[in-house]
């Protein structure tokens, strides 16, 4: 059973270009959230997406995007990159179900991350 | 606001030692918290979580951690450290009806042979 994964591993591009991270969930996992972790920080969430809508969103700006597929592979894009953008982007993914009075919380499984550098 | 703090990034002990290392954190509601571990080039690896319930915690690796409510804290031990627990540990804390977590800037644990 493969587990979380994301392409490319690395990537280096130039300020102003745009990127897109691609990242498959754990068979089973219809939910995928991604977050930002820059050199020496912990993550950052980003938003996180379920049936091919955003349902939740962090503190970023609207340069950074993404879709959900029906297979529930997911996209992450990130327009008119800054140097700051650079760091490690990890995709994390879960099931969500519903339960009697909320949400329950499932464990969230975390791909190897793509490292994006720009330069 | 909500955020979590892991006052050491840095910690070393030998082989054989024991090891604590600590989170705090703030938030608004009921707080899920969570420790991950990562290697370098690797994702993060759950290694426990509270929800609700006893407030020490087992986890995966021989890991262990204690909520305390009244100090706002989520402390991750163990009894005796290998080299392989050479990594860097995240404390995480999140809640009901969302799965964003907020992370602490986490912990580079180095282990003396």
């Amino acid at each position: 059973d493969a587990g979380v994964t994301q392409s490319p591993t690395h990537l280096i591009k130039t300020r102003g270009q745009q990127v897109t991270l691609r990242c498959s969930p754990k068979s089973g996992h219809d939910t995928v959230s991604w977050y930002q972790q820059a050199l020496g920080q912990g993550p950052q969430f980003i938003f996180q997406y379920y049936e091919e809508e955003e349902r939740q969103r962090g503190n970023f700006p609207d340069r950074f995007s993404g879709h959900q597929f029906p297979n529930y592979s997911s996209e992450l894009n990130v327009n008119a990159l800054l140097l700051g953008d650079s760091a490690l982007y990890l995709c994390a993914s879960n099931r969500l179900e519903g339960l009697a009075g909320g949400i329950s919380y499932n464990e969230q499984f975390f791909g190897p991350g793509t490292r994006l550098t720009v330069l | 606001a909500q955020s979590v703090t892991q006052p050491d990034i840095h910690i070393t002990v030998s082989e054989g030692a024991s090891l604590e290392l600590r989170c705090n954190y703030s938030y608004g509601a009921t707080p899920y918290l969570f420790w991950y571990v990562q290697s370098p080039g690797q994702g993060l690896q759950l290694l426990l979580k509270y929800f609700s319930g006893d407030t020490l915690v087992q986890g995966i690796k021989g890991f262990e951690a204690e909520f305390k409510r009244s100090q706002s804290s989520f402390n991750l031990r163990k009894p005796s450290v290998h080299w392989s627990d050479a990594a860097e540990y995240f404390c995480a804390v999140g809640g009901k009806n969302t799965d964003k977590l907020i992370f602490g800037t986490g912990t580079r644990l180095q282990v003396f042979p």
